[in-house]
């Protein structure tokens, strides 16, 4: 019941296309999903968060969709950019348990 | 504002060694969790500790430990290194009144041969 199922694992996307990633969570007490960006020899970085009271949260080029009744989430990246080459990670956090549980990550490739 | 720093980024150690890592969180903020990266596990919650009270523990063995000082910064301790021990470890910092956003430092990376 602690899992976050990220996937895929890999993907490969042209220059200005739309990247998606999905995760699935089963407990239904989580109240928190951001989404983390990770490069090379770098610690993860925060990208966007949304939490389960709201559908959608878009910021610049990235957005949450959030399906509460499927426990799904996703991330959308528009006009994907070789810049966005990178490990993408989605996570869920409990309040009380101080911790996130993160799905497996997906690194995406985004081709010039 | 200053990030999340970790020292130091790289260390080799020997298996059966200890070894001790170092995580200063951004300023301001009190909690400090520590998480392993490895290409076959993801990443791992090891501990969580907020004002030098550890509040949360991951399924990880004893070998693992860590403390906060009054200053929030934290240390975590691994004793008699294993080769699986080898990743990168990483500190996040969150503070009150900013929502959950935990951020990250750049990791340490830790090789035991």
């Amino acid at each position: 019941q602690q899992q976050v199922k990220q996937s895929p694992q890999s993907l490969i996307v042209q220059k200005g296309g739309i990247s998606i990633i999905n995760c699935a969570y089963e407990n239904t007490a989580f109240d928190y999903f951001p989404w983390y960006q990770q490069f090379p020899g770098k610690g993860p970085a925060l990208l966007i968060a949304i939490r389960p009271d709201v559908s959608e949260k878009k910021e610049g080029r990235f957005t949450i969709s959030f399906n509460k009744s499927a426990k799904q989430f996703s991330l959308h990246i528009m006009d994907s950019q070789p810049g966005d080459s990178a490990t993408y990670f989605c996570a869920a956090f409990l309040s009380g348990t101080y911790k996130y549980i993160f799905g497996t990550g997906t690194r995406l490739k985004v081709l010039a | 504002k200053a990030g999340v720093t970790q020292t130091p980024r790289y260390l080799i150690k020997t298996r059966g060694q200890q070894v001790t890592l170092s995580c200063s969180p951004i300023s301001g903020h009190r909690s400090v969790s520590w998480y392993q990266q490895t290409p076959g596990q993801g990443l791992q919650f090891l501990f969580e500790y907020f004002s030098e009270t550890q509040r949360n523990k991951g399924n990880f063995p004893g070998r693992f430990s860590g403390r906060q000082f009054s200053n929030s910064r934290s240390e975590m301790n691994v004793s008699t290194l294993e080769l699986g021990d080898s990743a990168l470890y990483l500190c996040a910092s969150r503070g009150l009144g900013e929502g959950t956003e935990a951020f990250f430092g750049q990791g340490t990376r830790l090789t035991v041969v």
